[in-house]
Parts: structure tokens; C-alpha cells; sequence
């Protein structure tokens, strides 16, 4: 059985641009849940999507927004990128709402320059 | 405030020790997870937990929820278990709530 993908794997953007992540679960998982890991914040939640409803959300701004289709394929959007913004965003799948062993994909690094 | 802690920050060891890492939380929990990241950024979840002891080859993860605590051990540890180790927990909001992480090098 395939693995959680993401792409692209790496990105790199500019300040006040956007940027689409995507994010493909393992075949049968309907939850997807959304992390940023930074050297400063480390590991925080972003967003979790259950049968294309979020039902969690975590406390970033609405610049950041997701959503998931109902393959259960999920996007998560950033609009008007800040330096802050560079990270590593990654996915996980589940096959129940949470909680649930997660599997994490490898991640998407975003550089804002 | 759902906290959680782990100590140590970081932990150098001999090939063949036994290693544990240790983990507490500020409230009830419904599940706690263990998870593994190599350099490079892929994380592996080792365990999810919410009561008792579970063993997978040569990891051990425990818990004790009265104390709001739980431990990682690894016995006989190997170089290939040079790793960040990370504890989270669901608090009953459900959505992952992470500890800072213990990096762990284990010399040959």
C-alpha cells in the first residue's frame, strides 16, 4: 500500500505570493491532518479534515487555509507568504477521526524569500 | 494551559545502552503518541498509547495516567536509532498538541 505523498517536495516563494500544498492519503484513510514544523516553534497543528469537514483547526492566521476533497486528497493554501511562513509543512493520514496512529508523509519545505 | 514536556533535550549514549526519554502532560489526555524523525524530516509513529505498556521489537513505551507521564525506553540501542524521539498527546479537543523533542545520538 502506497505511503502518504505530498507535493511539490520543495518550494520556494516570495513574499506576498501564495502557495498551494497537496497532500494524498493512504488509499481507505479519511482523516488528513496539517502540520508546520519550525527550528523555532517546532511541530504545531494546523488544520484537520475528517470526510471534507475540518473539524479541528489550530491557531494560525486565515492566511492559512485548507480543505479536502472527496477522495480525500487535501490542499492546504497560504496567501500573502511572510519569511515566517518558511517551514516544513507536513501531512498525516489516519483512518479514524483522531485519535488515531498517525501516518506523516515526508513533507513539503517552503522557503519565502 | 495543555502543556507538554520532554526531558532530555538531548541524550548522547554508547551503542548497547539502554535509553529512556520521558514525557508529561498538563491535563488529561486521550491518546499519546511517540514518534521518530530522521535527519531529513520524515516522521515514523512508533506508538499510540492511552493506558499501560506496549513493546515493539526493541522499544518499549509506557504510561501512567495518574502522574500524567510516559517514558520511551530502547533497549540495546544502535546507531540507527539516532533520531529525534517526539511525544504528543491528544488533549480532549483531539487535535496533536507536541513536545519540543529529544535528539538522541547513540555513538558506535
Amino acid at each position: 500500500k502506497a505511503g502518504v505523498t505530498q507535493t511539490p517536495r520543495y518550494l520556494i516563494k516570495t513574499r506576498g505570493q501564495q502557495v498551494t500544498l497537496s497532500c494524498s492519503p493512504i488509499s481507505g484513510h479519511r482523516s488528513v491532518s496539517w502540520y508546520q514544523q519550525t527550528p523555532g516553534q517546532g511541530l504545531q497543528f494546523l488544520f484537520e479534515y475528517f470526510s471534507e469537514t475540518q473539524r479541528n483547526k489550530g491557531n494560525f492566521p486565515g492566511r492559512f487555509s485548507g480543505r479536502q476533497f472527496s477522495n480525500s486528497r487535501s490542499e492546504m493554501n497560504v496567501s500573502t507568504l511572510e519569511l515566517g511562513d518558511s517551514a516544513l509543512y507536513l501531512c498525516a493520514s489516519s483512518l479514524a477521526i483522531p485519535p488515531d496512529t498517525q501516518y506523516f508523509g515526508p513533507g513539503t519545505r517552503l522557503t519565502v524569500l | 494551559k495543555n502543556e507538554v514536556e520532554q526531558s532530555p533535550q538531548n541524550l548522547t549514549a554508547q551503542e548497547g545502552e539502554f535509553i529512556t526519554i520521558n514525557c508529561s502532560y498538563s491535563v488529561g489526555i486521550s491518546a499519546l503518541h511517540w514518534l521518530q524523525q530522521h535527519p531529513g524530516g520524515g516522521i515514523v509513529s512508533l506508538f499510540m498509547l492511552s493506558s499501560g505498556k506496549k513493546k515493539h521489537g526493541r522499544l518499549i513505551a509506557t504510561i501512567n495516567i495518574q502522574e500524567k507521564h510516559s517514558s520511551l525506553h530502547i533497549t540495546a540501542s544502535h546507531p540507527r536509532d539516532s533520531a529525534v524521539y517526539i511525544c504528543a498527546v491528544n488533549f480532549g479537543n483531539e487535535k496533536l498538541t507536541f513536545g519540543t523533542g529529544t535528539r538522541l545520538t547513540i555513538i558506535p
